[in-house]
């Protein structure tokens, strides 16, 4: 059965810490992985991984994708309060389903 | 990426009652995804939502529950009938496109069944 996990769960900062979040996968097809940032409702796009050992870079979030170890890692450095959010990794194996992970839950204390 | 508008934004509603949520998109797109996110659960696909045709479901999604229209490149809809307390949820329109195909989502719908 395909599935995402990812960890930790939740995780409490201050402000100018930098966090690492994971993301391992076991599917049986793999076209690529993606990031979201969701905050109420909707998740907004962050990154979208294909190749191993790429690193995406967006301002002070960056993603890495190793494909021999079926992982993922999210970098956040400096971290502001409005990074507070529950961060989803989700596979596509290639028919438009996506397989989510529970997600992150980064709260991030002035 | 595309813009997408869901319909209501949130509801309350009485079991056994239905609710039609819609999905707009400002560009056509080919794809469009109903998922569902239980409260403290992440996303879970519903069905795809077929231009012309029926929608395909998920594994532990039936039509009769879940009735999804998509009329034209722009629009769908997806409803929940006959609602119980365990449909309570956040319901979240997505579209394919862009670069390599992503997918991007609407603001979704937070519906609370009493």
């Amino acid at each position: 059965e395909d599935k995402v996990v990812q960890s930790p769960l939740s995780l409490v900062v201050h402000e100018g810490d930098t966090v690492t979040l994971n993301c391992s996968y076991e599917v049986t097809n793999f076209r690529s992985l993606l990031w979201y940032k969701q905050e109420k409702k909707a998740p907004t796009f962050l990154f979208m991984l294909t190749s191993s050992g790429i690193e995406k870079k967006s301002g002070r979030l960056s993603s890495i994708l190793d494909k021999k170890e079926l992982f993922s890692i999210l970098n956040i450095t400096a971290t502001q309060t409005g990074d507070s959010a529950v961060y989803l990794c989700a596979v596509d194996p290639g028919a438009n389903n996506l397989f989510f992970g529970t997600g992150t839950r980064l709260t991030v204390i002035p | 990426s595309a813009v997408i508008s869901q319909k209501p934004s949130r509801d309350i509603c009485q079991r056994g009652t239905s609710l039609t949520i819609q999905c707009q998109v400002d560009s056509q797109v080919t794809m469009m995804f109903w998922y569902r996110q239980q409260p403290g659960q992440s996303l879970t696909l519903i069905a795809t939502a077929n231009q012309g045709s029926e929608a395909t479901y998920e594994s532990g999604f039936v039509i009769d529950k879940f009735p999804i229209s998509r009329p034209n490149l722009t629009f769908s809809t997806l409803t929940v009938s006959n609602m119980s307390p365990e449909d309570s949820s956040i319901y979240l329109c997505s579209v394919s496109g862009g670069y390599q195909e992503t997918q991007y989502f609407g603001p979704g719908t937070r519906l609370l069944v009493l």
